[in-house]
């Protein structure tokens, strides 16, 4: 069956411009994760969406970072004024919490951004 | 603070030799431990994950060694293989009840390589 998806795999914009990053969880998967990794580093978490809950956001770095997620499926993370430190890899990943599984995230292939 | 340390950062190990990465948590509320395996311009995949109620849990080549009073947990890769080589990233977090999801705090990766 269809995996996380993520759009687009490769960002490039110019330093101060607001972005936006599109994650498609696995169908009937009821949580959904954002998480951040730079060159070279482990994966930052960012925020993380569950169901109808109010979301986790402790991870995210600064208030220009925001999420959100329509409709229990699809969601968009948004930078806005991008800085160059900002630049790295962001991993999408859902699971599946019902039912007693265990929390194994599924990731997707991410979308690198660079800010120039 | 890094709630999950992991080392080392880098690993050699000859076609058919034993690699083993070693990670080491200070939550003790913690309760599922995976290890993820990221191959490049790919998202992290589950590996194998532990609970702490059991000191070894082994599938096919991988096993991971857990010691709770030590709050240290490895994973051992038998038989290394080419195919192996990748990044490999230890994590914890707590796997909550039926219904609930929890984030995943990841350690820094090991890149792991295999001579044939």
């Amino acid at each position: 069956g269809a995996g996380v998806s993520q759009s687009p795999s490769n960002k490039v914009t110019e330093k101060g411009k607001d972005v936006e990053l599109r994650c498609d969880p696995i169908s009937g998967h009821t949580a959904l994760y954002w998480y951040r990794q730079s060159l070279g580093q482990g994966l930052e978490f960012l925020i993380y969406f569950q169901g109808n809950s109010a979301p986790d956001k402790s991870g995210l770095p600064s208030d220009r970072f925001s999420a959100e997620r329509t409709g229990g499926s699809v969601s968009t993370l948004t930078i806005q004024r991008t800085q160059q430190e900002d630049s790295a890899v962001y991993l999408c990943a859902s699971s599946y919490t019902s039912g007693g599984a265990r929390n194994e995230q599924f990731f997707g292939p991410g979308t690198r951004l660079t800010v120039l | 603070q890094q709630q999950v340390k992991q080392s080392p950062q880098s690993l050699i190990v000859q076609k058919g030799g034993i690699s083993i990465i070693n990670c080491a948590y200070e939550n003790t509320a913690f309760d599922y431990f995976p290890w993820y395996q990221q191959f490049p311009g790919k998202g992290p995949a589950l590996l194998i994950a532990i609970r702490p109620d059991v000191s070894e849990k082994k599938e096919g080549r991988f096993t991971i060694s857990f010691n709770k009073s030590a709050k240290q947990f490895s994973l051992h890769i038998m038989d290394s293989q080419p195919g192996d080589s990748a990044t490999y990233f230890c994590a914890a977090s707590r796997a909550g009840g039926y219904s609930s999801a929890s984030k995943i705090i990841f350690g820094s990766g090991t890149r792991l390589s295999i001579r044939p």
